[in-house]
């Protein structure tokens, strides 16, 4: 079963609209990531978290934000959606461990901003 | 900063060819960074490949095998024989840091020819 799942995997939205794009994952991990990914410019992280209630600035955070509610879901935030936001975004999930760190990908949600 | 750069796509290989996929790091920010490949086949979400954690070790997985080179600060990802269902992106990828931050190469767009 899928351990990380993410919804919507697809959305269109209008420019100035609120779009918000939830992650949800079953490995009891602490920390969550959210990425986007361009042609030209691979996976940039964006916000990530070290268990709920936090949320930290990755690389790329303006014009987005983000929450964590709970261990199992996070959410990714974009009040005034801009044609820029368009792109494929990736959650993961993972913590460290003895045989080093992997992180854990949901199947992304491709966002369309017209 | 940290950084990764990796072979430029698409690469096209005939079926039973075999393959190399460079990838080479700069890290300023940890002096053993684990390293990994990520594959995401097409429609479906990142998944990881191999990672390997330990300078001078190689890691395997599905035929494909990459060695940690701490002095030429190299992780190249090589098949002896490829099959069509390998085609997919491959993406390079260090850990930084306690933060649990991936830094990706652009990714490379692995085609194979029957």
């Amino acid at each position: 079963e899928a351990a990380v799942t993410q919804s919507p995997r697809n959305k269109v939205a209008v420019t100035g609209g609120k779009v918000t794009l939830s992650c949800n994952q079953t490995n009891n991990h602490n920390n969550m990531y959210w990425y986007r990914q361009d042609t030209g410019h691979g996976l940039r992280l964006i916000h990530y978290s070290y268990g709920a209630g936090s949320t930290e600035k990755g690389d790329i955070p303006d014009g987005y934000k983000a929450s964590r509610p709970s261990q199992e879901n996070f959410s990714l935030i974009l009040e005034l959606a801009t044609p820029s936001q368009t792109s494929v975004y990736f959650c993961a999930s993972g913590d460290p461990g003895l045989g080093g760190y992997e992180q854990y990908f949901g199947p992304g949600t491709r966002l369309t901003v017209l | 900063g940290d950084s990764v750069t990796q072979t430029e796509g698409p690469v096209t290989v005939s079926e039973s060819e075999s393959l190399i996929i460079n990838c080479t790091y700069s890290a300023t920010s940890i002096a053993y960074p684990n390293l990994f490949w990520y594959v995401r086949y097409p429609g479906e979400g990142l998944q990881l490949l191999l990672k390997v954690i330990t300078a001078g070790q190689k890691g395997s997985s599905r035929g494909f095998e990459a060695t940690y080179n701490k002095e030429t600060t190299s992780f190249h990802l090589q098949k002896a024989s490829v099959q069509e269902s390998d085609s997919a992106v491959y993406y390079c990828a260090l850990l930084t840091g306690n933060t649990g931050k991936l830094i990706f190469g652009l990714g490379t767009t692995l085609q194979v020819q029957p």
